[in-house]
């Protein structure tokens, strides 16, 4: 089935530092999410991205998290700073539309992300 | 606000064994309910989906039916096998014609099927 691809699929960093997460989505999906999945806990929605701008975000989804896809490339997420709370798997999804069978979100393995 | 809520914690079971996790949700309108499962070391994939109520999803033996009258979409199989084991996610996502973009996802069920 389609795949959503990740890079990298681990990453170590230090507190204060910038770090960014890429996700190659589904060919001709339209609507790009990230998801934080902290230890044994729940997955939860950051935010979804369409057209270039962020339709929705979550109080998760705080002033030092930014995405954006230039030119139809990787679909970023950079954090900048980081912090230790921002230790987490961070899941990239993608889906053609947000009707119906359209709404069928994919899913990539994720970033494990340390921040030390 | 929207909320998705179900079983927590872990289910143990053994092989042949029925299945039953439960499911419900609050929000308005009608929903697009989903039921997402993920393997270990994986992220999610899609288990079933429905998008209008009373109508029931199935795949790979699993089954929920959305109940809009008790907000439930409950999952079950009749006999789970020992590659069933992974977490399940209950997860709904708000009408598009109100511009809720926004998907929901319950805390998630571990299940365990011993052989």
């Amino acid at each position: 089935g389609p795949k959503v691809l990740q890079i990298p699929s681990h990453q170590i960093i230090d507190m204060g530092q910038m770090v960014t997460l890429n996700c190659d989505p589904v060919s001709n999906h339209l609507y790009f999410y990230w998801y934080k999945q902290i230890l044994g806990q729940q997955m939860e929605f950051l935010v979804n991205f369409y057209n270039g701008k962020v339709m929705e975000k979550s109080k998760l989804f705080k002033d030092q998290f930014s995405v954006e896809r230039p030119d139809g490339s990787y679909f970023t997420l950079k954090i900048q700073p980081t912090a230790l709370e921002d230790s987490a798997v961070y899941f990239c999804a993608s889906s053609f539309g947000t009707g119906g069978l359209q709404d069928t979100q994919y899913f990539g393995p994720g970033t494990r992300l340390l921040v030390l | 606000g929207d909320s998705v809520i179900q079983m927590q914690g872990q289910v143990t079971l053994s092989e042949n064994d029925f299945l039953f996790i439960n499911c419900t949700y609050s929000t308005t309108g009608y929903p697009t309910l989903f039921w997402y499962v993920q393997y270990s070391g994986e992220g999610p994939q899609l288990l079933l989906q429905v998008t209008t109520a009373n109508n029931k999803g199935s795949s790979r033996g699993f089954e929920a039916t959305y109940d809009k009258g008790t907000t439930s979409f409950h999952l079950q199989k009749t006999s789970v096998q020992e590659i069933d084991s992974a977490v399940y996610y209950c997860a709904m996502r708000g009408p598009s014609s109100g511009g809720n973009y926004k998907p929901t996802f319950g805390k998630g069920t571990s299940l365990v099927v011993h052989p």
